[in-house]
């Protein structure tokens, strides 16, 4: 398995509140993602990020920030978490972008639930 | 406007026999098909992929068959186990090489 962690891995927080979820890799990989993944929608990618300091917007970026200061964390912050941010998220890696040849290795999850 | 699509949310399938999960997918330009298996409380974890300048890819007791002109892909478990009841989400390489997923079928195994 991949060495991929997250935390917190369960959290319940209020609306309005700030939310940082933590990712975290030991496998020295350059690109890494956060997904959120809800009933109807399958996964879909909130950003990513190609190297330290280097980050893209995804498909469901709106509300989200994420940053990348080392290699090896990536954080997604919920700068005023709503009801419609309740979810289950999901971090990434893989060693490129080219999906052909690298496999995303997916982290074990946080849920999330804003009252 | 979902690009990927698992239309049946879940399928029960007997042990032994056959499971057969679809996609399909509208944008034309995908060239490359994933499929993901995942447990309850863990990640996706990657199963079998397919080129689209193949119509079938086969690994173990799972093949995936690519039909390009009706934008369609299937997975096929052959025997099925009780193992292999799990959610089961295809991707497709959408532009700037990021993927795309379908919502997601629910398989169930009964012995």
């Amino acid at each position: 398995d991949a060495g991929i962690t997250q935390s917190p891995r369960h959290k319940v927080t209020e609306t309005g509140t700030p939310v940082t979820l933590r990712c975290h890799q030991t496998e020295n990989h350059r690109y890494m993602y956060w997904y959120r993944q809800d009933p109807g929608h399958g996964l879909r990618l909130i950003h990513y990020s190609y190297g330290v300091k280097d980050t893209d917007k995804g498909e469901v970026s709106d509300g989200y920030s994420v940053s990348r200061s080392k290699t090896e964390d990536f954080l997604l912050t919920l700068e005023s978490a709503t009801s419609s941010q309740t979810s289950v998220y999901f971090c990434a890696i893989s060693e490129s972008f080219n999906v052909r040849t690298d496999t995303q290795y997916f982290g074990p999850g946080t849920r999330l639930t804003v009252l | 406007d979902q690009q990927v699509k698992q239309n049946s949310p879940s399928l029960s399938v007997q042990e032994g026999r056959i499971s057969i999960l679809n996609c399909d997918y509208t944008n034309s330009m995908f060239d490359y098909f994933l499929w993901y298996k995942k447990y309850p409380a863990e990640g996706p974890t990657f199963l079998i992929s397919i080129s689209s300048i193949k119509d079938k890819n086969e690994d173990g007791r799972f093949t995936v068959f690519l039909n390009k002109s009706a934008k369609h892909l299937s997975l096929h478990i052959v025997p099925s186990q009780p193992g292999d009841s799990a959610v089961y989400f295809c991707a497709s390489r959408g532009g700037a090489q990021k993927l795309v997923f379908g919502q997601g079928t629910r398989l169930t195994i009964n012995p």
